[in-house]
């Protein structure tokens, strides 16, 4: 499985404000996604970051709050914008499984996650 | 409305038994079924998965157990260890698995007493 680093690990911010929120993959994947998990709730699917293109993203969610980057197969940013306390969550990167023929094999694989507080 | 539900927020099993983690869904679209563990300030880590094709999927200590008709699936740790304490999440998609996005549960704290 690929090895997903996040930065930060943890954050604490002021209302208004914007964080962006990087994930690095140690080799190239496919797909690759956003969650978010707030206190309490399930991880819920924020959007598809799309290499060379616009992400696509889930009802409910919409690129001004959360723009979306992907330059390349190993690298995505999450921006989260004009934070309230409401965005106070967890944001995880996460990316397909690739078996060894490089065919995707069903799972993902998260990142450590990114915790902010928004106050 | 809630598509897969984990209706028991914690279980306390004690080490050496069984553990039985349960889990629900509404969406008879959903054909693909993995299970998650995720530890305090970690991600979550992939434990196990079952397609529906099939109703017992299993590695080592961990059996996954689907019932399509009831739309419900289950996951057997045994025997319990004190390193299995952690949050499980179920977590449901379409055919094409991850890549589809995936739908989760709310978790269960499972606490293994030693």
């Amino acid at each position: 499985s690929a090895v997903i680093s996040q930065k930060p690990s943890r954050d604490i911010c002021q209302r208004g404000t914007s964080l962006t929120i990087q994930c690095q993959v140690d080799s190239q994947v496919t797909m690759m996604f956003w969650y978010r998990q707030q206190p309490g709730q399930s991880l819920t699917l924020i959007a598809t970051a799309n290499q060379g293109s616009e992400a696509t993203y889930e009802s409910g969610f919409v690129i001004d709050k959360f723009p979306i980057s992907r330059p390349n197969l190993t690298f995505s940013t999450l921006t989260v914008s004009n934070m309230s306390p409401e965005d106070s969550s967890i944001y995880l990167c996460s990316v397909t499984g690739t078996g060894g023929s490089g065919v995707d094999t069903g799972e993902l694989f998260f990142g450590e996650g990114s915790r902010l507080t928004v106050l | 409305d809630q598509q897969v539900k984990q209706n028991s927020p914690s279980l306390s099993v004690q080490e050496g038994r069984i553990s039985i983690l349960n889990c629900d869904y509404t969406n008879s679209m959903f054909d693909y079924f993995l299970w998650y563990k995720k530890y305090p300030a970690e991600g979550p880590t992939f434990l196990i998965s079952i397609s529906s094709i099939k109703d017992k999927n299993e590695d080592g200590r961990f059996t996954v157990f689907l019932n399509k008709s009831a739309k419900h699936l289950s996951l057997h740790i045994v025997p319990s260890q004190p390193g299995d304490s952690a949050v499980y999440f179920c977590a449901a998609s379409g055919p094409g698995g991850g890549a589809d996005g995936l739908t989760f549960g709310k978790g269960t704290h499972l606490i293994i007493q030693p």
